[in-house]
């Protein structure tokens, strides 16, 4: 079946610092990518996305690119705020299963200042 | 994209009882989804809530336990029965991305938090 897999975190880090979140994926044909985000008290919310291979998906300073050769679609961020806290869940969309979501675990990050 | 608001936002409950949480959508949408996030798990889907038919359920989660209603395509309501607190987690609607998004997207309602004793 299709799965996600993230890397553990939690993942700490000082401002400005660079950001990379790994996520590797397993599917049956062409899913799309997504990032979702959670603060703190709060609910998930669509940080990025990408529909097909060698698509990049942006927003807020956050890049992430569709690699089918590698089934991956990393998280960076050339340099985090404080404010970028937060849990970030990586997650698939089998077509052939009507937008049902796989997330994987989730990852922790904490950035200090 | 769709404001989605969910009640309650957190509730405290005995086990045995059961309580029902709601979602409500600003626009009609097609697809609607219920999901469980236990204390520092990951989001498991735990059925589709289709208007105007049975929900479509998830390996591992019955119809008996989590009762699903979806009178019509801006509401819908999933009731967690006969607790424990092993069901206490987040409860997460969400709907497809026809509500302002791309057909592949989702958006999520803020969650109920869910304890019980």
């Amino acid at each position: 079946g299709n799965s996600v897999t993230q890397m553990e975190g939690p993942v700490t880090l000082s401002e400005e610092a660079f950001l990379t979140i790994n996520c590797t994926y397993t599917a049956t044909g062409y899913p799309s990518l997504f990032w979702y985000v959670q603060y703190p008290g709060e609910g998930l919310q669509l940080l990025l996305k990408a529909t097909k291979a060698d698509d990049k998906g942006s927003n807020k300073g956050f890049e992430a690119t569709y690699r089918k050769e590698t089934t991956s679609f990393h998280l960076e961020k050339g340099s985090v705020q404080v404010s970028d806290s937060a849990v970030y869940f990586c997650a698939l969309s089998d077509r052939t299963g009507f937008q049902k979501l796989v997330f994987g675990t989730g990852t922790r990050l904490l950035v200090s200042p | 994209s769709a404001v989605i608001s969910q009640k309650p936002s957190r509730d405290i409950c005995q086990r045995g009882t059961s309580l029902t949480i709601q979602c409500q959508v600003d626009s009609q949408v097609t697809m609607m989804f219920w999901y469980r996030q236990q204390p520092g798990q990951s989001l498991t889907l735990i059925a589709t809530a289709n208007q105007g038919s049975e929900a479509t359920y998830e390996s591992g989660f019955v119809i008996d336990k989590f009762p699903i209603s979806r009178p019509n395509l801006t509401f819908s309501t999933l009731t967690v029965s006969n607790m424990s607190p092993e069901d206490s987690s987040i409860y997460l609607c969400s709907v497809g991305g026809e509500a302002g998004g791309s057909y592949n997207e989702q958006f999520f309602g803020p969650g109920t938090r869910l304890t019980v004793l």
